[in-house]
């Protein structure tokens, strides 16, 4: 069974706008952590946010921020006022971090490619 | 500060050549080592992952072979490389900070098998 949905293939945004990159998990693990990485079209894999399955509190760096709904077992990407360099594929990944990962190996969706018009 | 190196940055090789590709990582000691690969238009698929010198564990049989010789080195292999082993090859580690781990990457190898 696929652990990480993201459904949407690919997504507009208009510069200075802020968009939501959708993503669903699946685990039974009571203790996971949940990424998202931004890789540009030169290959390299940023990370970008972390949020940790027991946080009380949705992540925020700078203009990202997750929106963690655990009932819904969802974590959706929310970038503020986007700009030409959001560009990018975005990839949304789990860690379990109890008995059913492998030594904290991250498990990835198929990602979204994010275009940003001007 | 850690970083993590990746060689070469990309290769050209024919069906049935072999492969050695090389990730080192500088600035932290005994970390836990990863390769990844994506295929075109694919999310990242875990091939390897290595929890210390000698200790290397497969995720994916494959004709892939991988090798901890040093304590931040980490090496991806193939005897005979096959077609569908062309592919962007990231090397990664974790770093672990109070309560989260973040999961770092190379700049990666792409591969192109002919």
């Amino acid at each position: 069974a696929q652990k990480i949905t993201q459904t949407q293939p690919g997504m507009f945004v208009q510069e200075k706008e802020a968009v939501t990159l959708d993503c669903t998990y699946d685990t039974s693990d009571p203790s996971y952590g949940l990424f998202w990485y931004k890789q540009p079209s030169s290959g390299e894999m940023i990370f970008l946010i972390y949020q940790g399955s027991y946080d009380q509190q949705n992540a925020t760096e700078g203009r990202y921020s997750l929106n963690f709904q655990k009932a819904r077992k969802s974590a959706n990407l929310v970038i503020s006022a986007s700009q030409l360099g959001d560009s990018a594929m975005y990839f949304c990944a789990m860690r379990e971090t109890g008995y059913g990962g492998s030594q904290g190996n991250l498990i990835f969706g198929k990602g979204t490619k994010l275009s940003v018009k001007p | 500060s850690q970083t993590i190196h990746q060689w070469p940055a990309t290769l050209v090789q024919p069906v049935g050549s072999p492969l050695s590709l090389e990730c080192t990582v500088e600035g932290t000691s005994n970390p836990n080592l990863y390769w990844y690969r994506q295929a075109a238009g694919r999310g990242l698929q875990l091939l390897f992952y290595s929890v210390g010198i000698g200790q290397i564990s497969s995720e994916v049989p494959q004709n892939l072979s991988a090798s901890r010789p040093q304590d931040r080195q980490f090496i991806l292999s193939s005897k005979k490389l096959l077609l569908s082993d062309s592919g962007f090859y990231l090397c990664a580690w974790i770093f672990y900070s109070g309560g989260s781990a973040e999961q770092y990457f190379g700049p990666g190898t792409r591969l192109t098998v002919t």
